[in-house]
């Protein structure tokens, strides 16, 4: 059981807006510490899609946005493409364990 | 920037193993390594970190005792080892790059593949 918990799936169909969620406690998001999310295409390893909440690495389309709340944190994928589907994982830092945790991770599939 | 894995791997239960990370393109003693565990078809798991400037470790609660993390900077590489394998620990290994202990990881290895059967 991951520390940080995101819906298994998502589904959207091409163009259409999803968002993914990332739920955590007062020891990691809720701490301060800022949330960062990874995409993981089939057979391949994580990149980094967003980090510090909201900001884009070099690279990565606009579509994709993240925000934070509270002990809660969002992945925005806004005009969905088939290069979308993959698995999405946030991450943040916690108190309790001293290092990093991370959400179940979520696939997205484009209908 | 790069770090580049050591192959797949093939081992008995009981046999001992050490997987290899090799970082360049940057100064390899100012950013933190980590690694993570993600076993077949689920999410990814924080192990420990290693930061080679000065070596300071530290392990999840989870992988403490199960596994030894060690760092040689002159070779600019990082390690995952294990004293004796269990059918458990078959999973791809990643390492990444961080240069905090709070920040993301922004340079992956392209992961390690253990398989662990008798």
């Amino acid at each position: 059981q991951s520390v940080l918990t995101q819906p298994p799936s998502v589904s959207g169909a091409p163009g259409q807006r999803v968002t993914i969620s990332c739920t955590g406690s007062s020891s990691n998001i809720g701490a301060e510490y800022d949330v960062h999310w990874y995409q993981q295409l089939p057979e391949t390893a994580p990149k980094l899609l967003i980090f510090g909440n909201s900001n884009r690495p070099s690279g990565v389309p606009d579509r994709f946005s993240g925000s934070k709340s509270g002990t809660s944190a969002s992945l925005a994928i806004t005009g969905l493409q088939a290069e979308d589907e993959a698995d999405y994982f946030c991450q943040s830092y916690d108190d309790s364990l001293s290092g990093w945790v991370f959400g179940g991770g979520t696939k997205l599939t484009v209908l | 920037v790069q770090l580049v894995q050591s192959g797949a791997e093939v081992k008995k239960p009981g046999e001992s193993l050490r997987i290899s990370c090799e970082g360049s393109g940057y100064i390899f003693t100012n950013y933190w390594i980590g690694w993570v565990r993600q076993m077949p078809g689920k999410g990814l798991e924080w192990m420990g970190i290693i930061y080679p400037g000065d070596s300071d470790t530290r392990y999840s609660p989870s992988f403490q005792g199960q596994v030894t993390i060690s760092a040689d900077e002159s070779l600019s590489t990082a390690y995952l080892q294990w004293s004796s394998l269990k059918a458990s620990d078959s999973a791809m290994y990643y390492c990444a790059r961080h240069a905090k202990t709070t920040d993301p990881a922004d340079y992956w290895g392209q992961g390690n593949l253990v398989t662990v059967s008798s």
